[in-house]
């Protein structure tokens, strides 16, 4: 079974509001990641958050990361139609390269 | 410089047939993964290879074959295409380094299997 969930499942906002997006996974991890996902295309990395830190900033972005809920977050300030794309988490564990994605957040920021 | 790229794009094919995805990268990572993306499901990890002639199952391996004999190359095979295996397939790799360990992907092959 997947290691990650996300939700919301679907999320529909105005332009220049923020987006919030939830992940939660099951067991201890290394690292977590998420990426980013333009209709029809491949993923792109977006932000990494090692399992020792609680929240990290890149540009527009924000992410936290609670080990005790094994859950995180990913912000995306002030939103720009260009954001609407899918969102996934993707967990690595501690003894393993993989990476275990979620099922994705699909953002649609109306202009 | 080219990345990671994937052949072909787009692929139909009728059940029984074999089909070879391909998967070519140009960083000279160690990894290689190939997912399977389908509505409800996100990406799940069908095989991964830690690097050349190194190659292991991930979730959903089954009626899938793979290969690495080089560094850059990382073939998926269906060996008897079933309907199932209609998917979005992508292929990603990544450097040796537990400090990072993203992944970059490929575009993606469409395979439909009629």
């Amino acid at each position: 079974s997947q290691q990650g969930e996300e939700d919301p499942q679907a999320l529909s906002i105005q332009e220049g509001e923020n987006a919030t997006m939830n992940c939660s996974y099951k067991t201890s991890i290394n690292n977590l990641q998420w990426y980013r996902q333009n209709s029809g295309r491949g993923l792109v990395h977006l932000i990494l958050i090692r399992s020792n830190e609680r929240e990290k900033h890149s540009g527009r972005l924000r992410v936290t990361l609670d080990t005790s809920k094994k859950s995180s977050s990913l912000l995306i300030t002030a939103s720009r139609a260009a954001d609407t794309a899918s969102y996934f988490c993707a967990s690595r564990m501690d003894s393993s390269y993989k990476l275990i994605f979620g099922s994705g957040t699909r953002l649609l920021v109306r202009p | 410089d080219a990345g990671i790229t994937q052949s072909p794009r787009y692929k139909i094919t009728e059940t029984g047939r074999q089909v070879t995805l391909m998967c070519h990268q140009t960083w000279s990572h160690s990894y290689m993964f190939w997912y399977r993306q389908d509505l409800g499901h996100g990406l799940r990890l069908i095989y991964y290879s830690a690097a050349a002639d190194i190659t292991d199952k991930g979730e959903v391996p089954d009626g899938y074959v793979v290969s690495r004999s080089k560094t850059e190359n990382f073939p998926l095979t269906l060996e008897s295409a079933t309907r199932s295996q209609t998917s979005v397939y992508f292929c990603a790799s990544s450097e040796n380094d537990r400090a990072h360990n993203e992944q970059f992907f490929g575009p993606g092959t469409r395979l439909t299997v009629l």
